[in-house]
């Protein structure tokens, strides 16, 4: 079992929809947790940064961490073509230092 | 802040031939990594630096990569010699230290031939 996993998608919605990004994980000792995207032949660029438990919004942007269940999520809220992107989260925390990354998921936001 | 500055943003080769990336990262930022990304893949870490020293290279292929980093600032990644498998974009990441969020230059999209 990989210790995060996320859908690479491809995910397809019309312009204005609420959009739904969700990445799983297993290792219970994950404190700090990140949303990237990254567009076509960019780098990734930092979108959210959360520690532990609860909510945190930016914008038209929402993530969510639920430790119990081990998921969190990103929600964009009245989404634009320009959020076509893949998204990628990561995680680290307890003894790994290592920063662990999804495998993204392809968004596209149809006008 | 200027970001993270990679060069160059191509390079095509042949294999067994040899290349070479260079980075630039943010002023003041004493951690600097080296991932590799494969198309449709998340982010593979190579090597971690914090200032000049080693922190994590575990999964750098060390017969044929090998990364310094000058000063505690620059930072460069050879790949010598190299294989069809290393077509992938390169990129560089820093940080203030260990548990800050990662800010990534754009990348060198390597091909080998």
């Amino acid at each position: 079992q990989k210790e995060v996993e996320q859908d690479p998608g491809p995910l397809s919605v019309p312009e204005g929809a609420i959009v739904s990004l969700n990445c799983t994980y297993s290792n219970s000792a994950f404190q700090y947790f990140m949303w990237y995207r990254q567009y076509s032949r960019k780098g990734p660029e930092l979108l959210m940064y959360t520690y532990s438990s609860g909510n945190k919004e930016d914008g038209r942007f929402t993530a969510q961490v639920d430790k119990s269940s081990k998921y969190i999520s990103l929600f964009i809220r009245d989404s634009q073509p320009s959020d076509s992107a893949t998204y990628l989260c990561a995680m680290w925390g307890g003894n790994n230092r290592k920063l662990i990354w999804g495998l993204g998921t392809s968004l596209a936001v149809n006008p | 802040e200027a970001g993270v500055a990679q060069s160059p943003r191509y390079k095509i080769i042949e294999k067994r031939q040899s290349v070479a990336f260079w980075c630039n990262p943010i002023s003041g930022h004493a951690t600097l990594y080296w991932y590799q990304q494969i198309l449709g893949q998340g982010p593979k870490l190579l090597i971690q630096f914090q200032n000049n020293g080693v922190v994590d290279d575990s999964q750098l292929p060390k017969d044929r990569f090998s990364a310094e980093r000058l000063k505690g600032v620059d930072s460069t990644l050879k790949i010598q010699p190299a294989k069809l498998e290393d077509s992938a974009v390169y990129l560089c990441a820093s940080s203030l230290q260990g548990n800050s969020p990662l800010h990534f230059g754009n990348g060198t999209r390597l091909t080998v031939t």
